[in-house]
């Protein structure tokens, strides 16, 4: 079955020291995968994108990621963590281009940031 | 730009009542989706519409019905509430389906539904 998981399901971290959120996806095919973020009473905004084009993807607000596909990883880093990045973060996958394109959700990952 | 509105965000419902809760974007998007979030289960999407006039089931369909008379609204309804429908209900919408390829999802700030 293809599916996506997120290995953490709370991540703290120190302003200012680096964010890993881990993500590691299955899937037959070259899946299309992002990082939405969810600021608190909001809605999922997209932070960045991976659709075959560069392994490593840049996004918004210093965040990347890097698609390895020998580990079937996603995992979403940014070199230095701000208090404005508490948030919940999703890793979401397109598992295929055929007829049951559609989305998967991870459970999310919760980042907290202390000062 | 306003993007995706949902009205009501609350709304607190007695078993067996039902409701209708409204999406409007203002993208010109041909796709819409209702998702409902749950602690634990990231977003599962429940009814989509691939334009005006047509709507397709998701992955957890039961217990809700959809519209889409109109381009840029988006209504799911609940005929029967049940507290297993205790949720925060999210629309999207996009230019591209499910934001593949160059596109993306737009997301709508919640609604949260409880059924006592």
């Amino acid at each position: 079955a293809q599916s996506v998981t997120q290995l953490d399901s709370h991540v703290s971290v120190s302003e200012g020291t680096p964010v890993l959120l881990r993500c590691n996806y299955s899937s037959s095919y070259s899946p299309s995968l992002f990082w939405y973020v969810q600021h608190p009473n909001k809605g999922l905004q997209l932070l960045l994108k991976y659709t075959s084009a560069a392994t490593l993807v840049k996004g918004i607000n210093g965040f990347e990621a890097e698609f390895k596909k020998s580990e079937t990883s996603f995992h979403l880093t940014k070199p230095s963590a701000h208090m404005s990045d508490a948030a919940e973060y999703f890793c979401v996958v397109i598992p295929d281009e055929d007829s049951s394109y559609k989305l998967i959700f991870g459970s999310g990952t919760r980042l907290l940031v202390r000062p | 730009n306003a993007g995706v509105t949902q009205t009501p965000k609350f709304r607190v419902l007695k078993t067996g009542q039902s409701m209708t809760l409204l999406c409007a974007q203002d993208m010109n998007h041909e796709y819409m989706y209702w998702y409902r979030q749950d602690p634990g289960m990231g977003l599962r999407l429940i009814h989509y519409s691939v334009g005006e006039g047509t709507t397709a089931k998701g992955e957890v369909p039961d217990g809700y019905n959809v519209s889409r008379l109109k381009k840029q609204n988006f209504l799911l309804g609940l005929e029967s509430a049940a507290p297993s429908q205790t949720s925060v209900y999210f629309c999207a919408s996009s230019y591209v389906l499910y934001g593949g390829g160059d596109g993306e999802l737009f997301f709508g700030e919640g609604s949260r539904l409880t059924v006592l």
